[in-house]
């Protein structure tokens, strides 16, 4: 089993759907969550970090982690065709600086 | 803020020479860099970490004679791909750890395609 597993979509989804984004994961020794968006030919930007479990809400974004099932998520509230990238989960253990381990990415494509 | 560059963007070169990318955190420090690899259709690979002024640590089935890591500065570091063969060809790209107590975000650049003919 990989320690990271994420959907690779692709997901094509309507202007202004809500978009549900996850990731599982099988290390309990995962504290800090992040979801990063990368366009095409792009490096990846930071999203959402979120340290433990709980919800964070920034904007249209909300990062939900949920340690006891192993899964975390980001929504996308009325989703735009800007927000058509492909979204990596990330996460790295507690005490181990910058060891992010990724998922593969979700693509996504928002159609107007 | 946390803004990170990287030089090229894209380079092309011929089998067997070296090529040099820069990566560079431009509104602050960061004493940790790290160097991705990533495939198409694959996720970021994590090939080294570099820390200023120390030896890079690099990850299982990265060759640190091949992938040559300086980090000179708190805010330069580079990674050398040197005797370049074709399957070198890949996007690189470089993170920075801003200089933050208790946090692991990191901000990336925007990476370097690399194609070696």
């Amino acid at each position: 089993q990989k320690e990271v597993e994420q959907d690779p979509g692709p997901l094509s989804v309507p202007e202004g759907a809500i978009v549900s984004l996850n990731c599982t994961y099988s290390n309990s020794a995962f504290q800090y969550f992040m979801w990063y968006r990368q366009y095409s030919r792009k490096g990846p930007e930071l999203l959402m970090y979120t340290y433990s479990s709980g919800n964070k809400e920034d904007g249209r974004f909300t990062a939900q982690v949920d340690k006891s099932s192993k899964y975390i998520s980001l929504f996308i509230r009325d989703s735009q065709p800007s927000d058509s990238a492909t979204y990596l989960c990330a996460m790295s253990p507690r005490g181990s600086q910058g060891n992010l381990i990724f998922g593969k990415g979700t693509k996504l494509s928002v159609k107007p | 803020g946390a803004v990170v560059s990287q030089h090229p963007s894209r380079v092309i070169c011929k089998s067997g020479t070296s090529v040099k990318i820069e990566c560079r955190s431009l509104d602050f420090q960061a004493t940790t860099m790290f160097w991705y690899r990533q495939f198409p259709k694959k996720s970021l690979m994590l090939m080294a970490t570099s820390n200023e002024g120390s030896k890079a640590t690099y990850e299982q089935g990265v060759e640190k004679d091949k992938f040559l890591i300086n980090h000179a500065s708190l805010t330069l570091s580079t990674l050398t791909v040197t005797s370049a063969h074709p399957e070198d060809s890949s996007f690189y790209i470089c993170s920075a750890e801003p200089l933050k107590d208790g946090t692991y975000e990191q901000y990336f650049g925007p990476g370097t395609r690399l194609t070696v003919t």
